[in-house]
């Protein structure tokens, strides 16, 4: 079965980086975009970024192009998110999440890992 | 961006009630919409996509109606599974965006 864990999260101070990662199984990796989507504490959900299946289109949220990059290594199914420059708004719950075909929706949620960024 | 308005923000209702939620769109989405229900600490569950399918294994007590604009998500006889918070997201065009969400409860 389609399964996608998040790691990496933390408590990091503001103006620090932080890398997340998503590993996936159950599926084959390499076929599919896969989206960043944050859910702040008691607030709704944002999407934050996508990269297509072959890496080569990446899509930002405007809050945060410029700061974050999307990645992936399909040799060790596991999808990426760099967060640079880093303020106490992105402090979030980071949701993979897997696309079921180019342009359409997210079928699949990893069960997120929540970013703390505080001094 | 395109903007996603949902309303309302949260709704009262009881076991056996139909409720609906409506999620309107600041231009043209054609029916790339999806609806989703989120429970405390969950992550968001895939409930409806293209506006009016039901992903599988959702109950048929739920459905999703609309196109261009104006959607709605229709839930007949409101069971205690359904306790939750709803949100609406358009996939038409990047960056893709959700509503704010609608809660409903007891």
């Amino acid at each position: 079965q389609v399964q996608l864990v998040e790691s990496g999260g933390g408590v990091v101070q503001p103006g620090r980086s932080l890398r997340l990662s998503c590993v996936a199984s159950g599926f084959t990796f390499e076929n599919y975009g896969m989206h960043w989507v944050r859910q702040a504490p008691g607030k709704g959900l944002e999407w934050v970024a996508v990269i297509s299946y072959d890496g080569t289109d990446k899509y930002y949220a405007n809050s945060v192009t410029g700061r974050f990059t999307i990645s992936r290594d399909d040799s060790k199914n596991t999808l990426y998110l760099q967060m640079n420059s880093l303020s106490a708004e992105d402090t979030a719950v980071y949701y993979c999440a897997k696309q079921i075909a180019v342009g359409d929706r997210p079928d699949y949620w990893g069960q997120g890992t929540l970013v703390t960024v505080a001094s | 961006d395109i903007q996603m308005t949902q309303s309302p923000s949260t709704l009262s209702a009881s076991i056996g009630d139909r409720v609906t939620i409506t999620c309107r769109a600041s231009q043209s989405i054609n029916n790339w919409l999806a609806w989703y229900q989120q429970k405390p600490g969950k992550a968001p569950n895939l409930l409806i996509y293209e506006a009016s399918n039901l992903e599988s294994g959702v109950p048929s007590r739920l459905s999703g109606s609309g196109s261009g604009t104006e959607f709605t998500l229709t839930i007949t006889s409101l069971q205690p599974d359904d306790f939750a918070t709803y949100y609406c997201q358009q996939y038409n065009s990047y960056p893709w965006t959700f509503g704010q969400g609608t809660k409903v409860e007891i």
